[in-house]
């Protein structure tokens, strides 16, 4: 069975531009999360939808949105960019919210800002 | 949020086992104790998890002390390639936004 995926898995970008990063999750999964991970940190918590419907945002402006679409993928947008959004940025699905239940991650997509 | 306290590294020899220690005081009665790993150029990866029996599955094994104060995440046989950063992590039973607070981790080292 195939995982998540991201898309794309590498991308280079300049201050001021946008960006869109895109995520399928695992079939039957109805819950997405989107994090950011700078290196040598751990991964920080951006977002979470659940039924199309957003239920958490984590401490990042609002350059940062995301939305989810019918078949429960989902896209991360980043207006504006900064030298400091440089980073990996993981996509997690589980089938519903929940302390019982995993979330599986993709291999992210790296950005490099220029 | 409870907090997870872990060593940030440990080193153990390949085909031995690894015994990762997690201390979580400040757990609640609803939250759930998950392990997760991340290799290099990876995204994390799910390992286990649990509430308060202890747990195998086929990756290892999750030993949960009695007042969940603490927890050990067992690697029965290591492998060069099991050379990850571990996180231990608590996740309440019903939260909103369904977040994943990752800490520092363990950097685990196998030695050849």
């Amino acid at each position: 069975d195939a995982g998540v995926t991201q898309s794309p898995t590498h991308l280079i970008k300049t201050r001021g531009q946008h960006v869109t990063l895109r995520c399928s999750p695992i079939s039957g999964h109805k819950s997405v999360s989107w994090y950011q991970q700078v290196l040598g940190q751990g991964p920080q918590f951006i977002f979470q939808y659940y039924e199309k419907e957003e239920r958490g945002r984590g401490n990042f402006p609002d350059r940062f949105s995301a939305r989810q679409f019918p078949n429960y993928s989902s896209e991360l947008n980043v207006n504006a960019l900064l030298l400091g959004d440089s980073a990996l940025y993981l996509c997690a699905s589980s089938l519903h919210p929940g302390g019982n239940q995993p979330q599986h991650f993709g291999d992210g997509t790296r950005l490099s800002i220029l | 949020d409870a907090k997870t306290t872990q060593p940030n590294s440990m080193e153990s020899n390949e085909e031995e086992p690894v015994h990762l220690p997690c201390n979580h005081s400040t757990i609640s009665g609803t939250d759930y104790i998950h392990w997760y790993r991340q290799l290099p150029s990876q995204g994390p990866e799910y390992v286990i998890h649990g509430l308060t029996s202890n747990v195998n599955n086929r990756m290892a094994s999750l030993a949960i002390a009695e007042d969940r104060k603490s927890s050990t995440l067992i690697l029965h046989r290591a492998t060069l390639r099991d050379a990850a950063v571990y996180y231990c992590i608590l996740r309440p039973s019903m939260n909103r936004d369904d977040k994943i607070i990752f800490g520092k981790g363990t950097r685990l080292h196998i030695l050849p």
